[in-house]
């Protein structure tokens, strides 16, 4: 079957790191993606990783081991703004699943001052 | 550029009743999607349409039907709507046809169904 795992709530301080991880278990794997969604608020997109590595943007950062089928998004310098829930997510190309993605259950990150 | 747009943002329905919830998308995107999300969970994908004039099941299609009315509009029907369907739905969009990794999505239609 196809499934993510990701913890289902990490708490840290403001200024912290933090580290969110995503393990999964696909047919087959087209890259990991990360999102962010606020309360009350819709997904947006954070990042994409297609190849081993990490990809960094600012503050945050994703890294990819598909030989380990896991992959974290890490969160430097903390702010208050940034308690949300995260939510990694993999395109599995094999069967009927290649225009769709396979969603994680999602991180609730909630920071303390 | 409005991005993806959803109406209406909140509903109320009877068991029973019908209704359309509706998506646009302003960024000349070729797939789009329709999902759930229930308290604390994560989305579940009901309906996709990887390009204009093609529409497909996901993870959870019972009870619903969808229409893709031109490469804009993506529309999601309720034919009898019950309890169990009382949910957040997001509409997203994505640019490139099988590749769905970078989704934008609406700001979500919250029904509740009595």
């Amino acid at each position: 079957g196809q499934s993510l795992e990701q913890p289902s709530e990490v708490t840290a301080v403001e200024g912290a790191i933090v580290q969110i991880n995503c393990t999964y278990q696909t047919s087959g794997f087209y890259g990991l993606s990360w999102y962010q969604q606020h309360d009350g608020g819709a997904p947006t997109f954070l990042s994409y990783n297609a190849l081993d590595g990490l990809e960094e943007t600012g503050r945050f950062s994703s890294f990819l081991s598909r030989s380990d089928s896991y992959g974290y998004l890490l969160l430097q310098e903390l702010q208050m703004k940034d308690s949300a829930s995260y939510f990694c997510a993999v395109r599995d190309p094999v069967g009927d699943s290649n225009y769709q993605l396979i969603w994680g259950a999602g991180t609730k990150l909630i920071i303390k001052p | 550029n409005a991005g993806v747009t959803q109406t209406p943002k909140f509903q109320v329905l009877k068991t029973g009743q019908s209704m359309t919830l509706q998506c646009a998308q302003d960024m000349n995107h070729n797939s789009m999607y329709w999902y759930r999300q229930d308290p604390g969970m994560g989305l579940r994908l009901i309906y996709y349409s990887a390009s204009e004039g093609t529409t497909d099941k996901g993870e959870v299609p019972n009870g619903y039907n969808v229409s893709r009315l031109n490469k804009r509009e993506f529309s999601l029907r309720l034919e009898s709507a019950a309890p169990s369907q009382t949910s957040v739905y997001f509409c997203a969009s994505s640019k490139i046809p099988g590749q769905p990794n970078e989704q934008f999505f609406g700001p979500g239609t919250r029904l509740t169904v009595l």
